[in-house]
């Protein structure tokens, strides 16, 4: 069974400009979430979907915002980027809320 | 609000050893859920087990045995004689399920194990 997915892998982007994130979930899961990475703030919690619907949200701006399609395929979308947005962006799927996790291999977003 | 402390920050051990990873859990739900994941150099998280609040039983896998103490808020990961490829980043993890389902996973801030020849 393939794994969860995510494109682009690696980014660069200019301070002000907008970014979209794709991933992919395990196939037969419904429930994705995204965390960013960063060395000072270690790993946060974006937010979650399930059955389209966001379920849960973290403690970040509204610049950062997210979809979940019928297909559960999810994007994330950070507008108006800013030179700390630059983290490893990670996805993660579960069968359902509360199961255990698999993550993706990250999106390395670098803002200059 | 909950919170998970992984208070060694690096571990340095010779190939063999035994080594212990210490993760120290906050929260006032009585139903939550406790997870371990490991990190090597490519960077994706790989999960190694989750256990519930009501599930106090030690297990072991392999060479990976965890220790869920609730008298003690603490779930430990020992791993028995360790190997070069254990050497990555160790991340203790939690999330709440008193009001639901829930995905929110709350990270330690890891712990870089490397293990040498």
């Amino acid at each position: 069974k393939a794994g969860v997915t995510q494109t682009p892998r690696y980014l660069i982007k200019t301070r002000g400009q907008q970014v979209t994130l794709s991933c992919s979930p395990i196939s037969g899961h419904r429930s994705v979430s995204w965390y960013q990475q960063t060395p000072g703030q270690g790993l946060q919690f974006l937010f979650e979907y399930f059955s389209e619907t966001q379920r849960n949200k973290g403690n970040f701006p509204g610049r950062f915002s997210g979809r979940q399609f019928s297909n559960s395929r999810s994007e994330m979308n950070v507008s108006t980027l800013e030179l700390g947005d630059s983290a490893l962006y990670l996805c993660a799927s579960s069968l359902a809320p509360a199961n255990e996790q698999y993550f993706g291999p990250g999106t390395r977003l670098t803002v200059t | 609000a909950q919170k998970v402390t992984q208070a060694q920050t690096e571990i340095s051990v010779v190939e063999k050893e035994d080594v212990t990873l210490d993760c120290v859990y906050e929260t006032r739900d009585t139903t939550y859920y406790l997870f371990w994941y490991k990190q090597p150099p490519s960077g994706e998280l790989v999960f190694l087990i989750r256990r519930n609040s009501f599930d106090e039983q030690n297990e072991i896998s392999g060479r990976y045995s965890w220790n869920f103490q609730k008298s003690t808020s603490s779930f430990n990961f020992t791993i028995t004689a360790s190997q070069v490829v254990d050497s990555a980043v160790y991340f203790c993890a939690l999330s709440e399920s008193s009001t639901g389902a829930n995905s929110k996973l709350t990270f330690g801030k890891g712990i870089t194990l490397s293990v040498r020849p």
